[in-house]
């Protein structure tokens, strides 16, 4: 049981370039979740998957697009790099207990993490 | 979601226990009160959640006061491996479709030897 795993690990584009980030999750979880974090800062989501077939934009989605290719699978893609999305990418997953009164706190999980430099 | 306030920084001695505040004046009736933390150079892992009651688990403990509008983390015993950005994070478990968390700065435990 991998978790979440997440490649490459670091990469470096030039402005204009095109990449895409994988993120696969081996936990059955319906939810998948890319962030960006900045140095020094928290966390902000970009995307999110509430289940397969669906994405819906978070916080800051300008310049990114994702596909949920399955279950397993979510990913990340900026068409033209920008010296903006300098960044480190986290991917999660959510998997989820029974709250009291009906309620479900869903922990969320994190893979280790996509160091982008755009030059 | 509700905002938290948690101090931008902390210190403590290797074995000593640490208690993080944060504050969440504006919680609502059906938030979670999530902790997560982050090691350097990697992604979050949760550490602990509550609603109403104190909670307890391998990693931590969680306080809550009466009026939930505050709660603190309690390392019983802070470790060098426990130095970390530590998140407070609500979330409403009834009106969030996506379930997803909202990161603040959190608290950076420095934790000396």
């Amino acid at each position: 049981n991998a978790g979440v795993t997440q490649t490459p690990k670091f990469q470096v584009l030039k402005t204009g370039q095109s990449m895409t980030l994988q993120c696969a999750q081996d936990m059955n979880h319906n939810s998948m979740y890319w962030y960006r974090q900045d140095p020094g800062m928290g966390l902000r989501l970009i995307y999110y998957s509430a289940s397969e077939g669906t994405t819906d934009k978070g916080e800051v989605p300008n310049g990114y697009n994702v596909s949920r290719l399955n279950k397993r699978e979510f990913s990340l893609r900026l068409e033209s790099a920008a010296p903006s999305q300098t960044s480190v990418y986290f991917c999660a997953s959510i998997g989820g207990s029974p709250g009291l009164a009906g309620l479900y706190p869903y922990t969320q999980y994190f893979g280790p993490g996509t160091r982008l430099t755009v030059l | 979601d509700a905002k938290t306030t948690q101090p931008n920084s902390m210190e403590s001695n290797e074995e000593e226990p640490v208690h993080l505040p944060c504050n969440h004046s504006t919680i609502s009736g059906t938030d979670y009160i999530h902790w997560y933390r982050q090691l350097p150079s990697q992604g979050p892992e949760y550490v602990i959640h509550g609603l109403t009651s104190n909670v307890n688990n391998r990693m931590a403990s969680l306080a809550i006061a009466e009026d939930r509008k505050s709660s603190t983390l309690i390392l019983h015993r802070a470790t060098l491996r426990d130095a970390a950005v530590y998140y407070c994070i609500l979330r409403d478990e009834v009106n969030n479709a996506g379930n997803m968390l909202t990161f603040g700065g959190g608290t950076r435990l420095m934790v000396k030897p």
